[in-house]
């Protein structure tokens, strides 16, 4: 069964930086697109990004872009999510998920909290 | 961007009944449309993709219909554990954009 297990999350100041990071086993995490989902507390799920197999391309939502950059290590097995210039809207839980268009497995989340 | 709009945003119902939820594309998606569900403090699960596509391991009471702009989501006869956030999604464009959420809960 595909494991997804997030980690980084934290309290982090306005205006601060943060990286949250998606360790990824039991799959072939090299041969699939994967993506960061977010959601606010007691809100909605919100794409952030995706990311092709070989890191060739990545796509954002274009509110976030300039501030968000996902990046992976296939040798790691592990998924990243960079994060600048926090303010209290990126307040969420942050999924890694497999896919970059259906996402079929989630891992259990980071809770990213700004504030000061 | 493609938006999608879920109805209801809330719904009571019993165990048993029969659930249908409706989600539209603000745009033409062909059928390039995903249902999840999320329970209360847990991550969001697929469910259905391409618009029709039962997820492995998913019961068969949940199907999904509909192309273009008019999906919907039916529970043939709602369990306990079906109590929950239904979200629809696109997949069509970038961005990848979900709607809402229906909120199904007990009568």
């Amino acid at each position: 069964e595909v494991q997804l297990v997030e980690s980084g999350g934290g309290l982090v100041q306005p205006g601060g930086s943060l990286r949250v990071s998606c360790a990824a086993s039991k799959f072939s995490f090299s041969s699939v697109w994967m993506s960061w989902v977010r959601q606010a507390p007691g809100k909605g799920l919100e794409w952030v990004a995706n990311i092709k197999p070989d890191g060739s391309e990545k796509y954002y939502v274009d509110s976030l872009k300039g501030r968000f950059t996902i990046s992976r290590d296939n040798a790691k097995n592990s998924l990243y999510l960079q994060i600048s210039s926090l303010t209290a809207e990126d307040t969420a839980v942050y999924y890694c998920v497999t896919g970059g268009g259906v996402f079929s497995s989630w891992g259990q989340g980071t809770l990213v909290t700004v504030s000061s | 961007d493609v938006q999608m709009t879920q109805s209801p945003s809330s719904l009571s119902a019993s165990v048993g009944d029969r659930v249908t939820i409706t989600c539209r594309a603000s745009q033409t998606i062909n059928t390039n449309i995903n249902w999840y569900q999320q329970s209360p403090g847990k991550a969001p699960k697929l469910l259905i993709h391409a618009a029709s596509t039962l997820h492995a391991g998913v019961p068969s009471r949940f199907s999904g219909s509909g192309s273009g702009t008019e999906f919907t989501l039916t529970i043939s006869s709602l369990q306990p554990e079906d109590f929950a956030t239904y979200y629809c999604q696109q997949n069509y464009s970038i961005p990848r954009t979900f709607g809402p959420g229906t909120k199904v809960d007990i009568k």
